[in-house]
């Protein structure tokens, strides 16, 4: 069955560390992938998408995202997260026909 | 399987018509959401939920009603349909505002 699994439930991390969260779909046409984050008592933003193209996306508040099309992967990456990236993650895939999301990541940044 | 059913996966509505979208969980989840997904937007909060009788409004409320008379269903009903209202419907449940959210598959809504 078509999914979105993202294997990092929980990350913990320092302030200036860097981040890596996993995203994995199983899909073998065509998708459209998208990283949304919700902060703390907040709805859902869209942090980043691809569609085509390049395959490394970079979107707001200095997130990036590289989709590996050999991998079924599209993993968020920030070089030096801060304290305010304390959030949940999710990650989400588009076929045409139906959406699939991820359960999400709580990140944790300790100052 | 456990998890977010929403129903139907496609619409489309001719400006005026009412409607309403379904969703269901079965996890026993206090807190329901409805969000609408736009191009270029992401995700948006319409009406949400923290438990059966309690329903509270979102960012973009307007043309839309909820009720929340058990902790299963969160109906969102479309009173009047305009094309402004097209878009991607997502409902999401969680057990708590600070846990995870499960979404359901969505319902793809046109206005014609």
């Amino acid at each position: 069955a078509q999914s979105v699994s993202q294997h990092n439930h929980h990350v913990i991390l320092s302030e200036a560390a860097s981040l890596e969260l996993g995203c994995n779909y199983s899909y073998g046409g065509t998708v459209n992938l998208f990283w949304y984050v919700q902060y703390p008592g907040q709805h859902l933003q869209l942090l980043l998408k691809y569609f085509s193209g390049d395959p490394l996306v970079k979107g707001i508040k200095g997130f990036e995202a590289e989709f590996i099309k050999s991998k079924f992967s599209f993993n968020l990456r920030k070089p030096s997260v801060q304290w305010s990236d304390t959030a949940e993650y999710f990650c989400a895939a588009d076929t045409g026909n139906q959406f699939y999301f991820g359960t999400g990541t709580s990140l944790t940044v300790i100052p | 399987n456990a998890g977010v059913t929403q129903t139907p996966k496609f619409q489309v509505l001719k400006t005026g018509q009412s409607m309403t979208l379904q969703c269901a969980q079965d996890m026993n989840h206090e807190y329901m959401s409805w969000y609408r997904q736009d191009p270029g937007m992401g995700l948006r909060l319409i009406h949400y939920s923290v438990g059966a009788g309690i329903t509270d409004q979102g960012e973009v409320p307007n043309g839309y009603n909820v009720s929340r008379s058990t902790t299963e269903d969160f109906p969102l009903r479309l009173l009047s349909a305009a094309p402004s209202q097209t878009s991607v419907y997502f409902c999401a449940s969680s057990y708590r505002d600070t846990y995870g959210y499960t979404f359901g598959s969505g319902t793809r809504l046109t206005v014609v």
